[in-house]
This record gives structure tokens, sequence and C-alpha cells, in this order.
């Protein structure tokens, strides 16, 4: 089994839908992340999470939201999804010495 | 701030040439360095990071990466390409405490047979 799980693999749906992306990770690891991933832009940070108690925003957080209900999940939310929010989601995890791990990401389309 | 940039988004090479991507940082603080493989389809992966010590840091599957702190850069070699290196890599640079990770706009390496 993969260390850290991303479900779903691929989402279709429409504008104005809430939409939950999850991650879960059996490494172990406080730390979690969340990336948006676009054709040239790399990959950007949207929120993070040092541990159970702790969220901060990332680069890009506007018009998403996160829970983080336990260690090892940590889940990403687009409230009223647009269609400029159609992009490749990844989760990470880290320990302290920063090397990150991520999932395979979820392809999430926004019509 | 950090910031990390990529020169050339698309790289192509001979199988069996060598492959050079170029990775140049801005940091504040002294850096920790990263690079990441993705493949089609899939997630990152980690090649090789440079934290402090030697600064000529080996990876997976051949690569390597020299930190040369007057050029400010870190980028990546391998002295022969093979088919299965053809892949995205990204670079990236954190600060000391390892916080959060900042990437490049990524380089999409093609090998020709």
């Amino acid at each position: 089994d993969a260390d850290v799980t991303q479900t779903p693999r691929n989402r279709i749906t429409k504008t104005g839908k809430r939409i939950m992306l999850e991650c879960s990770q059996t490494k172990g690891h406080d730390r979690m992340y969340w990336y948006r991933q676009d054709p040239g832009l790399g990959l950007r940070l949207i929120y993070y999470s040092f541990d159970v108690k702790d969220i901060n925003k990332g680069e890009i957080s506007d018009g998403y939201s996160v829970s983080r209900q336990a260690q090892a999940k940590f889940s990403l939310s687009l409230e009223s999804a647009i269609p400029n929010q159609t992009a490749l989601y990844f989760c990470a995890t880290s320990d302290f010495g920063g090397v990150q791990h991520f999932g395979d990401g979820t392809r999430l389309s926004i019509l | 701030a950090q910031s990390v940039t990529q020169l050339g988004s698309h790289v192509s090479v001979s199988e069996g040439a060598l492959v050079l991507l170029r990775c140049n940082y801005s940091s504040s603080v002294p850096p920790y360095l990263f690079w990441y493989v993705q493949y089609p389809n899939q997630g990152l992966q980690l090649l090789l990071k440079y934290t402090t010590g030697a600064t000529l840091v080996k990876g997976i599957n051949g690569f390597e990466a020299e930190f040369k702190k007057s050029e400010t850069s870190f980028h990546l070699t391998k002295p022969s390409a093979h088919m299965s290196d053809a892949a995205e890599y990204f670079c990236a640079v954190s600060d000391a405490g390892a916080n959060n990770l900042f990437f490049g706009t990524g380089t999409r390496l093609t090998v020709i047979p």
C-alpha cells in the first residue's frame, strides 16, 4: 500500500459544487501539505499543517479550506468550485528533515 | 524569501548523452536544496538533497548535483541519459528549518533514441 494515499484520483464536477479531496498517510509524519500543480507553474502551496492543531495558509489559499482530522488525515475542500481551480492536486507529508513524500495526485476538472 | 528558477522548461537529449538541468535559487538564509522527479501519472519522488556538508550530492538513478554558493546554483547532471529518465524534474528550496518547500516551474526531459 502507498504511504500517502489520495482519494479520489480523478474527479469531474460542475461550477459551484462543493468538493472534498482526501489524503491519508501511514508514514507517521506530523507535517502535511496540499499543493496544486498547473502546467508551466510548478507546484504551489495551498495549505500546510505541522500538527493536528496547526493549520497555515500557503501561497494560494483563497477559495480553499482544509481540515486535519487526525495525524494521518488531511482533507482539502473547495467550497464552491470554479473552472480556474481545475488542476492536479497533491498531498505530501514530511518529518522535520524536510524531505516531502507525495501522493499520486488528484486530477480535478471543473466544468 | 526563497525562490527557484529553472532554466529551460523543455530539454531534449539523445540516449547516452549528458543530462544537464539547471537550477538557480534565491535565499536569504542558508538553503536546503532538493531535486524531485515526476513520472507520468505519479507524484513527485526525491532524487537527491543538499543540506550541509559535501557540496556534490549523489542521488538515485545515477543523478548528482553540485551546490555552488557563489553561483547560487544547484544544477542536476547525469553522465549518460537513459530512456527511463524521461520525466519532469523539479528543483526546490527550503530554509534550514526545512519548513516549506518552494518549487521551480519544472523541466521536462525528453530522451531521444
